[in-house]
């Protein structure tokens, strides 16, 4: 069993629309988790670190954590084709880190 | 203008040579890593370092080498026992503590075996 699950996608959506990514993971010992945007023959790009089970939001993004479930999200309200990307989840233990396998995006417009 | 610089962007190498990628970083983080990344693979790690002069092995070290006297530098040499070395390769820099949560990442460096 992977560290981290994440549903590889593809995802279409249209313009406007609210995109829902999600991650699983196994490690209750993860502290730390983190979402990046990453565009086509690019490096990661981080979007959202969260530390603590709850809601962050910053502008579009809102990233969720519930470690109860061991489950986390990011939503994008309003999508825009320049969102069109693969969205990798993240979690930090100790000096470690370990990555979904990404959900690429496609919002048409 | 800040950040990680990994060169070069793309690279070819012949079957049984040696290639080092470089990655520089005026961030000032402790601990850099080095990432392959394959398709619907995500992220394996490969080296990192927490410290000059000290690096550990990550998942998928073999065929790989790194050095790490500097603080801004830390090369990945892909040798030639690494079997499989065409990838994307992505270098990352992080803090440690509370200013350092978190990890950047470099554009990439291309690397195929021709």
């Amino acid at each position: 069993q992977k560290e981290v699950e994440q549903d590889p996608g593809p995802l279409s959506v249209p313009e406007g629309a609210i995109v829902s990514l999600n991650c699983t993971y196994s490690n209750s010992a993860f502290q730390y988790f983190m979402w990046y945007r990453q565009y086509s023959r690019k490096g990661p790009e981080l979007l959202m670190y969260t530390y603590s089970s709850g809601n962050k939001e910053d502008g579009r993004f809102t990233a969720q954590v519930d470690k109860s479930s061991k489950y986390i999200s990011l939503f994008i309200r309003d999508s825009q084709p320049s969102d069109s990307a693969t969205y990798l989840c993240a979690m930090r233990v100790f000096n470690k880190f370990y990555f979904g396998s990404g959900t690429k995006l496609n919002v048409k417009p | 203008d800040g950040g990680i610089t990994q060169s070069p962007k793309y690279l070819f190498r012949k079957e049984g040579q040696n290639v080092t990628l470089s990655c520089e970083q005026n961030l000032n983080h402790d601990a850099m890593y080095w990432y392959r990344q394959d398709p619907g693979q995500g992220l394996r790690l490969i080296y990192y370092s927490q410290i000059v002069n000290d690096f550990q092995k990550g998942d998928i070290a073999e065929g790989y080498s790194v050095s790490r006297e500097k603080k801004e530098s830390f090369p990945l040499t892909v040798t030639s026992a690494q079997k499989n070395p065409t990838a994307f390769y992505l270098c990352a820099a992080g803090g440690q503590g509370t200013s350092g949560n978190t990890i950047y990442f470099g554009e990439g460096s291309w690397l195929t075996v021709v």
